[in-house]
């Protein structure tokens, strides 16, 4: 039974086209995170929710819109994909916000073409 | 503010030797630190962190780190390397105090040959 998944784990599609991301934990955590991971392995945080609400929305186009229904959801929905948004994104959850341990997803590897 | 510097992209060592991953921080606050492993394809998995307490933090996989608050250093440690620690490898930092954002080092990718 999966901690933290992701859907889908490969994701290809054309430049312009709107995509999403799905995120679920069954960890009972209050917090969750988007990260990208680009093609030098580069992670970098793009939101984080914690019981359902944003606390963290770093430098990200608004393009990139999360979603989280409950606490045990994250969504990630990219509106008019380009090229430079082609990476792996990884969802995380810990048990709140603060110095806790990171539960990571498997990725998934988006390429826009 | 918080930031991390891994101070090598990558590292090569033979099975069997020592490992030394570096890893240095700054932090405006008593940060808590980590060290994530990531397998190729895979999702990042954590092998140790300090929040503290004892400064020799003992993980899994026979992995080890230091925190050395006078060097602002959290090096990761193996006694013996095997092919399976093969990976790529981030040190993180959180302020406990601070925003508690997680930031990521680059990483280094660990090579070990037979």
């Amino acid at each position: 039974d999966t901690a933290v998944s992701q859907t889908p784990k490969y994701l290809v599609t054309q430049m312009g086209n709107d995509k999403s991301i799905k995120c679920e934990q069954n960890l009972g955590h209050d917090t969750m995170y988007w990260y990208k991971q680009d093609s030098k392995k580069f992670l970098k945080i793009m939101f984080s929710y914690n019981n359902k609400e944003l606390i963290i929305n770093e430098t990200v186009p608004n393009r990139f819109s999360p979603k989280s229904p409950d606490k045990a959801h994250l969504n990630l929905h990219i509106n008019s994909l380009e090229l430079g948004d082609s990476a792996v994104y990884f969802c995380a959850s810990s048990p709140q916000s603060g110095a806790n341990v990171l539960t990571f997803g498997a990725g998934s590897r988006l390429t826009v073409l | 503010a918080q930031s991390v510097t891994q101070l090598d992209s990558h590292v090569s060592v033979s099975e069997g030797t020592p490992v030394l991953l570096r890893c240095n921080y700054s932090s405006s606050y008593s940060p808590s630190l980590f060290w994530y492993v990531q397998h190729p394809n895979k999702g990042l998995q954590l092998l140790l962190k300090y929040t503290s307490a004892a400064t020799l933090v003992k993980g899994i996989n026979g992995f080890e780190a230091e925190f050395k608050k006078s060097e602002t250093s959290f090096h990761l440690t193996k006694p013996s390397a095997h092919m399976s620690d093969a990976a790529e490898y981030f040190c993180v930092v959180s302020e406990r105090g601070g925003s508690y954002i997680p930031t990521f080092g680059r990483g280094t990718s660990l090579i070990v040959h037979p």
